[in-house]
């Protein structure tokens, strides 16, 4: 079974810094990963997924992600961070045989400071 | 109505209350999900639809009872729930349950407290 595990619970960043978050799955083979935003009061959207291909993925609101294998890692980056971004942050992994069951990690609690 | 909605988006219960949750789906997806977000733990799957068929069951006390009439409804029935089923409820869909590279698409979810 595959698993993921988000090592930070709460970040804080400054507008305007740049912005890591951490991602690393359990998977027996190339996994499809995601990262989803949930903003508050709000439904988990997605930023953007990797399935295959090149391993740096773009993704929604000036987000990206770079699959590495030899890490098992799949982290988040942006290089400036808006007021708006403040939110938690969800990584998951999906199996690639079978039906579609997605494992999510935790979260990251992002915090924007002026 | 776009997306995915979900109603009502605050509840409030006893413990021996019936009540039932609502999503609907405006997306033509076949797949329907109900999470539980508890505060600090990972998004737990409940419940899984297929083309208003019953594909995932993870082991939810019955006390929580999903129905999916259709490919664009989705229910979870409650009754007689205990403090710690209190949460926030997402229900999401896809397009096709089969292939793990679809994207989810979520519900702002119901806040559930159980008194």
């Amino acid at each position: 079974a595959q698993s993921v595990t988000q090592p930070d619970i709460h970040i804080t960043v400054s507008e305007g810094a740049s912005l890591e978050l951490r991602c690393n799955y359990s998977y027996g083979a190339t996994p499809y990963l995601f990262w989803y935003v949930q903003s508050p009061g709000q439904g988990l959207q997605l930023l953007l997924k990797y399935f295959s291909g090149d391993t740096l993925v773009q993704g929604i609101k000036g987000f990206e992600a770079e699959f590495k294998r030899s890490q098992s890692s799949f982290n988040l980056r942006k290089p400036s961070v808006h007021w708006s971004d403040a939110a938690e942050y969800f990584c998951a992994v999906g199996a690639t045989g079978g039906y579609q069951k997605v494992t999510f990690g935790t979260g990251t609690k992002l915090q924007v400071i002026p | 109505e776009t997306g995915v909605t979900q109603t009502p988006r605050h509840l409030v219960m006893g413990m021996t209350n019936k009540k039932s949750l609502k999503c609907e789906q405006h997306l033509g997806h076949n797949a329907m999900y109900w999470y539980k977000q508890s505060a600090k733990k990972p998004l737990e799957l409940m419940f899984v639809y297929s083309l208003e068929e019953r594909v995932e069951n993870n082991s939810v006390p019955s006390r929580f009872s999903p129905e999916c009439p259709n490919s664009s409804h989705l229910f979870l029935h409650l009754h007689t729930l205990q403090p710690e089923d209190s949460a926030l409820y997402l229900c999401a869909s896809s397009q096709d349950f089969s292939r793990g590279y679809n994207e989810q698409f979520f519900g702002p979810g119901t806040r559930l407290t159980v008194l």
